[in-house]
């Protein structure tokens, strides 16, 4: 079965320093990866994916992932935070091969980032 | 906002009410989805219509009722909840393709914020 691990409810990272929400995988076969981001009162938002090629793949306001098979991770990185990053950011999972995989995107539980100036 | 407006956005009902969420989508896509978000919990995914056929049910309860006329808008009827069910509830869209580019990245909207007395 598919599933999505973020293991930190919370990160808090000062403002102008490195940030980084981690997640990990369970799927079989080669997964689409996706972070979504959810500002307060607001529904998701696309970040970024990989579906394939360079396993580092850069998406809206800066972010950036790195795609790892070997430890099944993908985590969302970003060189310089904003306070303004500050909000709930979401990882997902789909394996196209599943019959209905074009459709069942799974979620992990969320990862709230804190960034303060 | 997003090309996907639910409505309401907050609803209070006692556990004998019957009522209904509403989602439109003006993005012309050829799916939907409802998703359940609770606190500190992944996401987890109703239904999914595709071409208001309805191609995913992940056993959720009879007294949660999708309705799909036509492929911009997603109802989903409300009967006789019980307070667990609280809960914010996610409507989303996508362009589902068979190919690589596809990716079937969803667009969500801000949500309908349900509280079970």
């Amino acid at each position: 079965a598919q599933s999505v691990a973020q293991p930190e409810d919370q990160v808090n990272v000062a403002e102008g320093n490195p940030l980084t929400v981690k997640c990990t995988y369970s799927v079989s076969g080669n997964p689409y990866l996706f972070w979504y981001v959810q500002y307060p009162n607001r529904g998701l938002q696309f970040l970024l994916k990989y579906i394939t090629g360079d396993n580092l793949v850069k998406g809206s306001y800066g972010f950036e992932a790195e795609f790892n098979k070997s430890q099944t991770s993908f985590h969302l990185k970003k060189p310089s935070a904003l306070v303004s990053d500050s909000a709930l950011y979401f990882c997902a999972v789909r394996d196209p091969r599943s019959g209905t995989g074009g459709f069942k995107t799974i979620f992990g539980a969320g990862t709230r980032l804190f960034v303060k100036a | 906002e997003t090309g996907v407006t639910q409505t309401p956005r907050h609803l209070v009902m006692g556990m004998t009410n019957k009522k209904s969420l509403k989602c439109e989508q003006h993005l012309g896509h050829n799916a939907m989805y409802w998703y359940k978000q609770s606190a500190k919990k992944p996401l987890e995914l109703m239904f999914v219509y595709s071409l208001e056929e309805r191609v995913e049910n992940n056993s959720v309860p009879s007294r949660f009722s999708p309705e799909c006329p036509n492929s911009s808008h997603l109802f989903l009827h409300l009967h006789t909840l019980q307070p667990e069910d609280s809960a914010l509830y996610l409507c989303a869209s996508s362009q589902v393709s068979q190919g690589l580019s596809g990716a079937n990245v969803l667009t969500f909207g801000a949500g309908s914020r349900l509280t079970v007395l």
